[in-house]
């Protein structure tokens, strides 16, 4: 298997811009994670889905921040608008659950707003 | 709440052990882990251990859990440059609301000097 997809892996934009960042999770994986890493605040989970199905979005920082997981291949992280200050690495996370519940991770996209 | 505690940084000369200590708050945690992150990279699963076990040995590496006292840890033996990287200790969140999600410490930074 190729392992988590992500992409873009780099995206610069301008403040106020649509930043959408895609994932495509391990095939047969029923969960999906979207993390944000940061130096000032760590590793972040921000949302996640089980069959599709947003389980826990408690961690969206703002209403600028949504997620959508429309198949079991492909899930989106947009932010509108984007501002400085969602400068981060986003990572994307999969994991079929039972029983030991181990996540693998995508390379990450690393988002710059100017 | 559920919590993951590490050490910020940790300094080793290349051909000695490393070991990198975890503690965490959840006593029914059932699984826990460990993961590294290189340089630019996402976060890959190094191994982890169930609740049952007190030892678990992969080649260079040898995981401790002390479930009475909390207390995770992961020896590196023959530390090596290449291993300088951050490393996450990680539990499985407790409760049927939190199904899936693990619970990330902040990471310990291991600087390998040649």
């Amino acid at each position: 298997d190729a392992g988590v997809i992500q992409s873009p892996r780099h995206e610069v934009t301008e403040m106020g811009q649509e930043v959408t960042l895609r994932c495509k999770p391990i095939s047969g994986h029923d969960y999906l994670f979207w993390y944000r890493q940061t130096m000032m605040r760590g590793l972040e989970l921000l949302i996640y889905f089980n069959n599709n199905v947003p389980i826990d979005d408690s961690g969206m920082p703002e209403d600028r921040f949504s997620a959508k997981m429309p198949n079991a291949s492909f899930s989106t992280l947009k932010i509108q608008p984007s501002e400085p200050r969602d400068s981060a690495v986003y990572f994307c996370a999969s994991t079929w659950g039972q029983p030991s519940y181990e996540q693998y991770f995508g390379p990450g996209t690393r988002l710059t707003v100017t | 709440g559920e919590d993951v505690e590490q050490s910020l940084f940790l300094s080793v000369r290349e051909g000695d052990s490393s070991v990198i200590n975890c503690t965490y708050t959840d006593s029914s945690s059932t699984y826990l882990y460990w993961y590294k992150q290189e340089p630019g990279a996402g976060l890959q699963l190094l191994t982890y251990i169930f609740s049952n076990m007190d030892m678990k040995q992969d080649q260079r590496l040898t995981v401790l859990l002390n479930k009475k006292d909390k207390h995770l840890s992961l020896r590196i033996a023959d530390t090596q440059t290449g291993d300088s990287a951050i490393y996450f200790c990680a539990e499985k969140a407790h409760g049927s609301s939190n199904t899936g999600k693990l619970i990330f410490g902040q990471g310990t930074t291991l600087q390998v000097k040649p």
